[in-house]
Formats: structure tokens, C-alpha cells, sequence
């Protein structure tokens, strides 16, 4: 049974830092690895999906990269803002259509 | 990204009432929905699969008679919460995955149900 880990589970930075989240994963027979965004009380807003076969993507100051061996994927924010404050989920399907598993998120608050 | 509509975004219910929530892709067809279900500063729970034209698969421990998933077009996933508990209250998540592309998954905005 595929289990998602993300550590931290909360990080609180000043405003401009760079930081990293982590996520891993027990079962490396992923179809494709996705990062979310979550807002309180609010849905989730996809971030950046990796397929198996990539290493990374980028999407503004974001960059995330996957590592599917080792069962690690980070998401690195450059240059971090106060509007970057919300919960960041990673999740992982086990093939096309199987639903998500996700991992409990990690709680960000950049500070002005 | 593609866009996934949920509606109500907040529902109160009295206890014993039912309640339905929709869940509709808008500019892409979805041939499999998930329901999700998340608890205060928890992560999402899968609750069940729902594909359209068939009966929804249920993860175990949901009670398919209290979650009635009904999946009747390309576009519309409904989730009825049959007499509900103050136990059933909760942030109910809905995503669609399109029937074409690289299997990115979309979610509505949640909806969140109080059973006074």
C-alpha cells in the first residue's frame, strides 16, 4: 500500500528565503507525481505534475524534482513570498487511473 | 489548468436531513471523479471512485447507503450525504481527471457540511 510522507509538517520563514519541502513515498511505481496548494478552508490548486519519466519541472519560482529510485520528490520556492503561506501537498498515483495518495502536507508561513 | 466546479461551497444541515453535493467539470470531460473527504488539519481521505455510466467504487469503511455517488455524465459527479449526523460533518473534496492528457488531476473548491 503506497504511504506519502512530508516532512516538514509546518516552516516558517522571512519574506525572500529560498526553501525546500520534501516528500517520499514508499512504492517507487508511480504513474506520475503532482504538488498542490492548499489555502484554508479552500480546495486544492495544482502546482506542478511530474510523469515518471521526468526528473523535474519548473513553473515560475517553483521547481519541483523526482527522484522515482529513491521514492523522493522536493519542491523548491525561490525567493519566497507572503502570499506563498498555505499548505503544500505532494500526492502520487500508482497508475493512470488510479485515484491520489496523499501525503499530510507541510504548512508554510513566510513572514513579512 | 482545466476547472472543476463544487457546489454548495458550505452547506448547515439539520440532523437526520440529506444533502447533495455536485461536482462538475467545465471545460473538459471526465470519465473518473474522486471524492474525498478532510479533516481539520488533516490530509484528504479517499472516499470513493466514481465513474461515469457505472457504480462507484468505495474505499473501505465508507458506507455506500450514507454516500450516494452518482456519476451520470461526462461532466456531473454528485455526492449525497443520506441522513446526516453531526459525525458526517467534514470538508468534502471532489477531483476529476480528463479523459485525455497526462492524468493531472483537478479539484473543486470543497465543500464544507455542518449537521447541527
Amino acid at each position: 500500500k503506497q504511504e506519502v510522507t512530508q516532512i516538514p509538517a509546518a516552516l516558517s520563514v522571512p519574506e525572500g528565503e529560498n526553501l525546500v519541502l520534501n516528500c517520499s513515498f514508499t512504492d517507487s511505481a508511480i504513474y506520475n507525481l503532482q504538488w498542490f496548494r492548499q489555502d484554508p478552508g479552500k480546495g486544492l490548486t495544482s502546482l506542478l505534475l511530474i510523469q515518471s519519466s521526468q526528473r523535474e519541472q519548473t513553473s515560475g519560482r517553483l521547481n519541483a524534482s523526482l527522484d522515482k529510485s529513491s521514492g523522493r520528490s522536493t519542491l523548491y520556492i525561490a525567493a519566497s513570498q507572503p502570499g506563498d503561506s498555505a499548505t503544500y501537498l505532494c500526492a502520487v498515483p500508482n497508475s493512470g487511473n488510479t485515484p491520489l495518495v496523499f501525503g499530510k502536507g507541510t504548512r508554510l508561513s513566510v513572514i513579512a | 489548468g482545466a476547472v472543476v466546479s463544487q457546489h454548495p461551497s458550505r452547506v448547515i444541515c439539520k440532523s437526520g436531513t440529506s444533502v447533495k453535493i455536485e461536482c462538475r467539470s467545465l471545460d473538459f470531460q471526465a470519465t473518473t471523479m474522486f471524492w474525498y473527504r478532510q479533516f481539520p488539519k488533516q490530509s484528504l481521505m479517499l472516499m470513493a471512485t466514481s465513474n461515469e455510466g457505472s457504480k462507484a467504487t468505495y474505499e473501505q469503511g465508507v458506507e455506500k447507503d450514507k454516500f450516494l455517488i452518482n456519476h451520470a455524465s461526462l461532466t456531473l459527479s454528485t455526492l449525497t450525504v443520506t441522513s446526516a449526523h453531526p459525525e458526517d460533518s467534514s470538508f468534502y473534496i471532489c477531483s476529476a481527471r480528463a479523459s485525455e492528457g497526462v492524468g493531472e488531476l483537478f479539484f473543486g473548491e470543497g465543500s464544507r457540511l455542518t449537521v447541527l
